[in-house]
């Protein structure tokens, strides 16, 4: 059964960079069929597409994000992880990953998820 | 940059009733890749539709979908206790990524 699991600082000073990452378990990130995403949620507030990568390292940003993010991947760790920088109160959420399924002209968004790790900006 | 609206914003509805969630993009979603997920309190959303129409491995088949272009519709045709969450369309695909801001649905 596939798992991701989110860890990150929990704290974050204001015009620092936030780092988070995601650990995959169950299955490996070395494969064509599927894309790694962050998503966050504001306190009370809805989804945030942050971004997509393939394994390949190809990337896909939000472009209201796009300027202060950076998505890596690392197949050796079997991890995938996110660079916020110059951050702000703004930018306290829950962290989320994610995986996409692609399989020719199907794809299947999100049907795994990590419980998500919070994240406070604040000094 | 499409923009997804859903209506209503909130849902007062008793177990056993029908509830009908509407999504409306700013722009055609191509290759109808548009999602449908469930959020409870303290979860993370969980996948119900994709495709506009297909279920999502597990999910009831009380949960339906429809809809292409602009306008998609999410049914649950007959309300459990454990349905009441807030529901998010979605489109996805490469760039274009963008939740819609959610409808609420809540136990009359």
């Amino acid at each position: 059964q596939l798992q991701l699991k989110e860890s990150g600082p929990g704290l974050v000073k204001p015009s620092e960079t936030l780092s988070v990452t995601c650990t995959v378990s169950g299955g490996s990130i070395n494969s064509g069929s599927y894309y790694w995403v962050w998503i966050r949620q504001s306190p009370g507030k809805g989804l945030e597409w942050i971004g997509s990568i393939y394994y390949n390292g190809e990337t896909y940003y939000n472009p209201s994000l796009k300027s202060r993010v950076t998505i890596s991947v690392d197949t050796s760790k079997n991890q995938f992880s996110l660079k916020v920088s110059s951050v702000t109160a703004a930018d306290t959420a829950v962290y989320y990953c994610a995986r996409d399924l692609i399989e020719g002209a199907r794809r299947i968004p999100r049907e795994y998820w990590g419980q998500g790790t919070p994240v406070t900006v604040s000094s | 940059e499409t923009v997804l609206t859903q209506s209503p914003g909130t849902l007062s509805l008793s177990p056993g009733e029908r509830a009908t969630l509407s999504c409306r993009a700013s722009q055609s979603v191509s290759s109808n890749y548009l999602a449908w997920y469930q959020q409870k309190p303290g979860q993370a959303p969980r996948l119900l539709i994709y495709g506009a129409s297909t279920r999502a491995t597990g999910i009831p088949d009380r949960f339906s979908a429809s809809g292409s272009g602009t306008d998609f519709t999410l049914t649950i045709s007959r309300l459990e206790p454990e349905d009441f969450a807030v529901y998010y369309c979605q489109q996805y695909g490469y760039s274009r990524d963008a939740f819609g801001p959610g409808t609420k649905v809540h136990i009359k």
